[in-house]
């Protein structure tokens, strides 16, 4: 199956201080990119919807300007954490578009503690 | 009330034992997946179903489009498969259940 490969897979950082997630498809090209977050024991919730060279969407209450969204090329997203949070902290997981035979490709995750 | 239940959300087995996980949705679906979410966090496809039954080697995954409910089945269960295994519906958009804890002990 295709691989997508995200990291860093756990980062800790310094409240105020700003976090970058990358998430690449290996072996296909990603024309859209979502982003997940998920907390401890709970499901996963989408954060925003990205397509290559144009802007993300996000979801209702997910803040635009704290969680930046880049997706320049068919095989990079990234994710950025401005200004951390103590509450930022979670567990972040990109997943790629669906294949041609729509299975599901996920990274690894990324566990952000902000301090 | 979510769109994708499951149950049970934790689940205690002894090596070897059948195991049986549900999932209902409530809305319509072009597809349903089984997923499986390592203590890592790292997440992997297991099936995806539109109609019917799929096995793959112990793993045998079920779904009634009429009923909108679908199993997730585990045979001669092994610590190894100790995971988290999510239910995700296609509806256009993605919707997740909230999991299925299983731990596994030898």
């Amino acid at each position: 199956g295709a691989v997508v490969s995200q990291h860093p897979s756990w980062v800790i950082c310094k409240s105020g201080t700003s976090v970058k997630i990358e998430c690449r498809s290996l072996d296909f090209q990603a024309t859209t990119m979502f982003w997940y977050r998920q907390f401890p024991k709970q499901s996963l919730m989408l954060m925003a919807t990205s397509n290559e060279g144009s802007k993300a969407t996000y979801e209702q209450g997910v803040e635009k300007d704290k969680f930046l969204i880049n997706h320049a090329s068919l095989t990079l997203s990234t994710l950025t954490v401005t200004s951390a949070h103590p509450e930022d902290s979670s567990f972040y997981i990109c997943r790629a578009g669906q294949g041609a035979t729509g299975e599901l490709f996920f990274g690894e995750g990324s566990r952000l503690t902000v301090l | 009330k979510n769109e994708v239940e499951q149950s049970p959300q934790n689940l205690t087995a002894q090596e070897g034992e059948f195991i049986t996980i549900n999932c209902s949705y409530s809305v319509g679906i072009s597809a349903l997946h089984w997923l499986q979410q390592h203590p890592g966090g790292g997440i992997v496809s297991l099936f995806m179903l539109s109609s019917g039954k799929k096995k793959h080697g112990r793993l045998i995954a079920t779904i009634n489009i009429q009923e909108k409910h679908s199993s997730l089945h585990i045979t001669a269960s092994h610590p190894r498969d100790s995971a988290v295994y999510i239910c995700a519906v296609n509806n256009n958009d993605m919707r997740f259940g909230a999991g299925t804890r299983l731990t596994v002990k030898p």
